[in-house]
């Protein structure tokens, strides 16, 4: 069956931009997250979905970044006012539940110009 | 709070020879366990995952990782290495309660195999 879907693949803005990534789970799949991956920091949390609430919002590094979930579906991941250290791969993941293994989508690499 | 270690950041093996990847966690409790794999330009492919029971798991690809209470470790082996496994392969413990499932990461060890 279908995997976890990114979209788009790359993206490279200017700085001070707004951008809007978007997630498409698994379906069936009620847990949703995000997390960044850079060179730095490495893999990093920052959101996790149950359906289309959020009760973790912790990894979330600035009030620049927000994120939704409709439908219990797609997911957008936005940053705005984007800066040079956003430049990372953003990836989502989804599960069954909170308590099944997460897989994967091929991510997002965002580039800030 | 939760952390993971892989002490070795790059690893070079020549194909066909065994291949071990370290890996320690620090947490009160057993957390789940999981080893990903991740080739260039791809998201992370889960190899295998460790919740209770045996304490030697089977994953995909020919990989198995054996979990060590006493050590806090969650080592992964491969009896003989293809030169398909290179890439960087990272560990990750989950754990419960208000965690909600987030997976906390290794630095991940890149994996180099000669022929």
């Amino acid at each position: 069956g279908a995997g976890v879907s990114q979209s788009p693949s790359n993206k490279v803005t200017e700085k001070g931009k707004d951008v809007e990534l978007r997630c498409d789970p698994i379906s069936g799949h009620t847990a949703l997250y995000w997390y960044r991956q850079s060179l730095g920091q490495g893999l990093e949390f920052l959101i996790y979905f149950q359906g289309n609430s959020a009760p973790d919002k912790s990894g979330l590094p600035s009030d620049r970044f927000s994120a939704e979930r409709t439908g219990g579906s797609v997911s957008t991941l936005t940053i705005q006012r984007t800066q040079q250290e956003d430049s990372a791969v953003y990836l989502c993941a989804s599960s069954r539940d909170s308590n099944q293994p997460q897989h994967f989508g091929d991510g997002t690499r965002l580039s800030i110009l | 709070a939760q952390s993971v270690t892989q002490p070795d950041i790059h690893i070079t093996v020549s194909e066909g020879a065994s291949l071990e990847l370290r890996c320690n966690y620090s947490y009160g409790a057993t957390p789940y366990l999981f080893w990903y794999v991740q080739s260039p330009g791809q998201g992370l492919q889960l190899l295998l995952k460790y919740f209770s029971g045996d304490t030697l798991v089977q994953g995909i690809k020919g990989f198995e990782a054996e979990f060590k209470r006493s050590q806090s470790s969650f080592n992964l082996r491969k009896p003989s290495v293809h030169w398909s496994d290179a890439a960087e392969y990272f560990c990750a413990v989950q754990t419960g309660g208000t965690s909600y499932g987030k997976l906390t990461f290794g630095q991940g060890t890149i994996l180099t195999v000669h022929p």
